[in-house]
């Protein structure tokens, strides 16, 4: 099983509104409403940010919204702000062996 | 407050063996799979096994599959991870995770294992 295809970096400014994509095929991401996303910030545990695609935890900021469609998943941060620069990793159910599989990570830059 | 502890972490050689530990308190443990997630250094997160509830269930990554062994004691609130064989390409931070709606929404704060002679 392949992780999925993140890209590898993406930037915003202050302000604005940024998106990352988490791409899988129709075995994981394309059957499965399994995908969470995750922040990373650098020497730190990740935090989870959505799960089953579009859920936010309690506590996570309403400017962190996950939709999906076909093999793609997507993590929408709007109002970008500097505390926002971290790295996120998508992750998904893939119904085989193994049954979870990350994306390879995003470095998101605020200029 | 829910807290996962990992220990057992260590510099080994080549073909040594290692046994992780995971602390797991402010949750009842013995409800939720738990999983590890490792991150060689530099690189990007990799699930590496998980367990059911009653340890009835394990999965494991291919490149670890018959090296290593995922083990809970729900007694103990306890998760363990046993690694033999170790490779250099398994030096990573190890993290103990639990999974709940389908999501990692608890981490540990890792434990770093270092494999080189």
């Amino acid at each position: 099983q392949s992780a999925l295809t993140q890209p590898a970096s993406v930037s915003g400014s202050p302000g604005q509104s940024i998106t990352i994509s988490c791409t899988g095929t129709s075995s994981d991401i394309g059957t499965y409403n399994y995908v969470s996303w995750y922040q990373q910030n650098p020497g730190k545990a990740p935090k989870l940010m959505i799960y089953e695609v579009s859920n936010r935890p309690s506590g996570v900021s309403n400017r962190f919204s996950g939709s999906k469609s076909g093999n793609t998943a997507f993590l929408i941060i709007s109002g970008l702000q500097a505390e926002d620069e971290a790295d996120y990793y998508c992750r998904s159910h893939t119904g085989t062996a193994p049954p979870w599989v990350f994306g390879g990570g995003t470095k998101l830059t605020v200029l | 407050e829910v807290q996962l502890v990992e220990s057992g972490g260590g510099l080994v050689q080549p073909g040594e063996s290692l046994r992780l530990s995971c602390a797991a308190t402010g949750f009842t443990f013995s409800g939720y799979w738990m999983t590890w997630v490792r991150q060689a250094p530099g690189k990007g997160l990799e699930w590496v096994a998980n367990i059911r509830q009653d340890g009835s269930e394990k999965s494991y990554v291919a490149s670890v599959r018959g090296r290593f062994t995922i083990s809970r004691d729900n007694a103990k609130n306890s998760l363990y991870l046993q690694m033999n064989s170790l490779r250099a390409e398994d030096t990573a931070v190890y993290f103990c995770t639990r999974e709940e709606y389908f999501a990692l929404d608890y981490w540990g704060q890792g434990a770093l294992v270092t494999v080189s002679s």
